[in-house]
């Protein structure tokens, strides 16, 4: 069965390096989407895109993230300078198209020190 | 400010007990409903989704819907220990992000 990957499953950085979160969506899945989860709360959406452009964004999602589809099967969340609040689990999702289901993998868990 | 409303628990269920899981949400155009699970550590699995008013069962899983009411609930039967886990209500209202619920933490005792 097809299914979404993320690396790394585990990425630790100083605080104020950058990072990025790589994800492979399902390949004939057209949305994508990245979610982070604090450590015991709940999980938030942050970006979606679609059509090689962000359709839509959170309040979390300021100008210190970026995401790109470098190429036809990658995904890619950016974190400019990282600071300890980003610490979280990262979910990268997708969806075959509207009315489908968004399936999520498995996570990248980031630690900023 | 989408919100949607689960009571985090713990809920603790006997085995072979009937689980009974609800949710609230605010925004009235919401769409999709959507039931997760999520294990400690783990990412979301997809356990139910619903899209118009009523009932939707899938094996031991019941969806409920009551788009007046703006209220959703999973209804587990014949509880199993492998059942425990965190459940996540989520929400959305157009293809766009979903809205997750905080999530109820399912103990099934056997």
């Amino acid at each position: 069965e097809p299914e979404v990957t993320q690396t790394p499953s585990h990425q630790v950085t100083q605080m104020g390096q950058e990072v990025i979160l790589r994800c492979v969506p399902i390949s004939n899945h057209l949305y994508f989407y990245w979610y982070r989860q604090i450590l015991g709360q709940k999980v938030e959406f942050l970006v979606s895109f679609y059509n090689n452009e962000i359709s839509e964004k959170s309040e979390i999602f300021d100008d210190q993230f970026s995401v790109e589809r470098p190429d036809g099967s990658n995904f890619t969340l950016k974190i400019r300078s990282t600071k300890l609040e980003d610490s979280a689990m990262y979910f990268c999702a997708s969806l075959q198209g509207v009315g489908d289901t968004q399936y999520f993998g498995p996570g990248t868990r980031l630690t900023v020190l | 400010q989408k919100e949607v409303e689960q009571n985090s628990g713990p809920l603790s269920v006997p085995e072979g007990a009937i689980a009974s899981l609800n949710c609230t949400y605010s925004e009235r155009g919401s769409q999709s409903f959507f039931w997760y699970r999520q294990y400690s550590g783990k990412s979301p699995e997809l356990i139910m989704s619903i899209y118009s008013n009523g009932d939707k069962e899938d094996g031991r899983f019941t969806a409920q819907l009551n788009k007046a009411s703006q209220y959703v609930s999973l209804l587990i039967r014949d509880s199993q220990p492998s059942d425990s886990a965190t459940y996540l209500c989520a929400v959305l209202e157009r293809a766009d992000g979903l809205t997750f619920g905080k999530g109820t933490h399912l103990i099934i005792q056997p």
